[in-house]
């Protein structure tokens, strides 16, 4: 079975500043998908950034960059330029591409940003 | 694109009562899914439809628990004989292959058991 794991609860970030959010993941597959997705207090999860394990180039969205080590099942998301809106729940995720139906999340962290 | 809608927000029962969660996903989207969601905790898996045909379920489904799509449109997620440890966020999700994996989530029911 695949497993995410968050081992920071919560972590607080000055604006403007830059913070990493770590996940480790174990899978026995070869081909996946890793996600990072954003639940602000308003509860809707969104997408922040995906990662396919085939392409060894790491993601990267305007600010949001992540960390991809395949070898070592890492998976960390980088926030560049702290926004106040950035503030919220961030959760690692994985979908298997032999298994279509199953994402598998992570606990989470909670990231305060702080003015 | 309206996204997908879910209703209703929150709901309170008390033990023993049946509950029913809808989930109406994005139009063009024929794969749904709900997951539940505990205080501090990520989502977890629940069942999975393709179309209409649900293809499959999570163990955490027990018996109490019913899901449907008719039509391959909008879904229901029935609780039936409620517990106090039913009491989570219920979310729903959808997509399409063509969306390369990515997830639309609703903005989940709270459900709360007295």
């Amino acid at each position: 079975a695949q497993t995410v794991t968050q081992s920071q609860p919560e972590m607080s970030v000055q604006e403007a500043e830059t913070v990493t959010l770590s996940c480790t993941y174990d899978t026995s597959e070869s081909n996946y998908y890793l996600f990072w997705y954003k639940q602000p207090p308003s509860r809707q999860m969104i997408l922040v950034i995906r990662q396919e394990a085939y392409k060894q180039q790491n993601a990267t969205e305007n600010r949001f960059s992540v960390n991809f080590q395949k070898a070592a099942k890492s998976f960390s998301l980088k926030i560049s330029d702290s926004q106040l809106g950035d503030t919220a729940m961030y959760f690692c995720a994985f979908k298997g591409r032999d298994n279509f139906n199953k994402f598998y999340f992570g606990s989470g962290t909670k990231l305060n940003v702080k003015p | 694109d309206t996204g997908v809608s879910q209703d209703p927000r929150h709901k309170i029962t008390k033990r023993g009562q049946n509950v029913t969660f809808r989930c109406d996903p994005i139009s063009e989207h024929n794969r749904l899914y709900w997951y539940r969601q505990t205080l501090g905790q990520g989502p977890e898996f629940l069942t999975y439809f393709q179309n209409e045909a649900q293809l499959e379920k999570s163990r955490l489904l027990s018996d109490r628990f019913s899901a449907e799509r008719p039509k391959g449109s909008f879904s229901t997620l029935e609780i039936q004989r409620t517990e106090q440890g039913d009491s989570a966020m219920y979310l729903c999700a959808s997509k399409t292959a063509a969306t390369n994996e990515k997830l639309f989530f609703g903005s989940g029911t709270q459900l709360s058991v007295l």
